[in-house]
């Protein structure tokens, strides 16, 4: 069965700091992955996905993940944290199969930003 | 703004009761998904529609139902609520049948007491 994890519950870092926020896969094709992120009270935003090609995919807010089929992992990395940044962020993949493209998600990250 | 709206934005209910959501998907896409997002459970995938047409079921209650209708706009019902139900109701929409990323609405918070 498909599935997601995020073995970090809970990150704080400081501000300006690089940041990687882990995710691994199991899935039996080739996986498309995702990035959502939450703030507060709000919905989820789209951050980047993978559909295929190259692995490292560029994201919105300066975010990037690289794709590596062989760990079966989809980490989601940042050069220099904001304050702004923190939020709960989720890794999902995208299980096409039958009639649904359902989105399965991790348990989610909570990202502190300490200043 | 991802373009998917839902209403209402909060919700607070009693026990047994029932209660609508409403979503509108993203101009052009014809998929609208709901999901579930509670502490207990995390985010959970309940049901696809696609065109007006029910596509796949995910962990979705007997007591939950849904419906998309023509103009593509969906709607959640909850039926003889309790308090477990009480979570975050996302509606997302993509485009087509293949599969694409998902844009989420705000959600509806939905307490029962």
């Amino acid at each position: 069965a498909q599935s997601v994890t995020q073995p970090d519950i809970h990150i704080t870092v400081s501000e300006g700091a690089s940041l990687e926020l882990r995710c691994n896969y199991s899935y039996g094709a080739t996986p498309y992955l995702f990035w959502y992120v939450q703030s507060p009270g709000q919905g989820l935003q789209l951050l980047l996905k993978y559909f295929s090609g190259d692995t490292l995919v560029q994201g919105i807010k300066g975010f990037e993940a690289e794709f590596k089929r062989s760990q079966s992992s989809f980490n989601l990395r940042k050069p220099s944290v904001h304050w702004s940044d923190a939020a709960e962020y989720f890794c999902a993949v995208g299980a096409s199969g039958g009639a649904t493209n359902k989105l399965i998600f991790g348990t989610g990250t909570l990202l502190a930003v300490q200043p | 703004d991802s373009g998917v709206t839902q209403t209402p934005k909060h919700l607070i209910t009693a026990t047994g009761q029932r209660v609508t959501l409403r979503c509108s998907p993203r101009s052009g896409d014809l998929s609208v998904y709901w999901y579930q997002q509670s502490l207990d459970q995390g985010l959970q995938f309940l049901i696809q529609y696609y065109n007006g047409e029910e596509r796949a079921k995910g962990n979705i209650l007997e007591r939950f139902s849904a419906q998309q209708f023509p103009d593509l706009h969906s709607e959640l019902n909850l039926s003889s609520l309790e308090l477990g139900d009480s979570a975050l109701y996302f509606c997302a929409s993509s485009v087509g049948t293949g599969f694409r990323e998902q844009y989420f609405g705000p959600g509806t918070r939905l307490t029962v007491t």
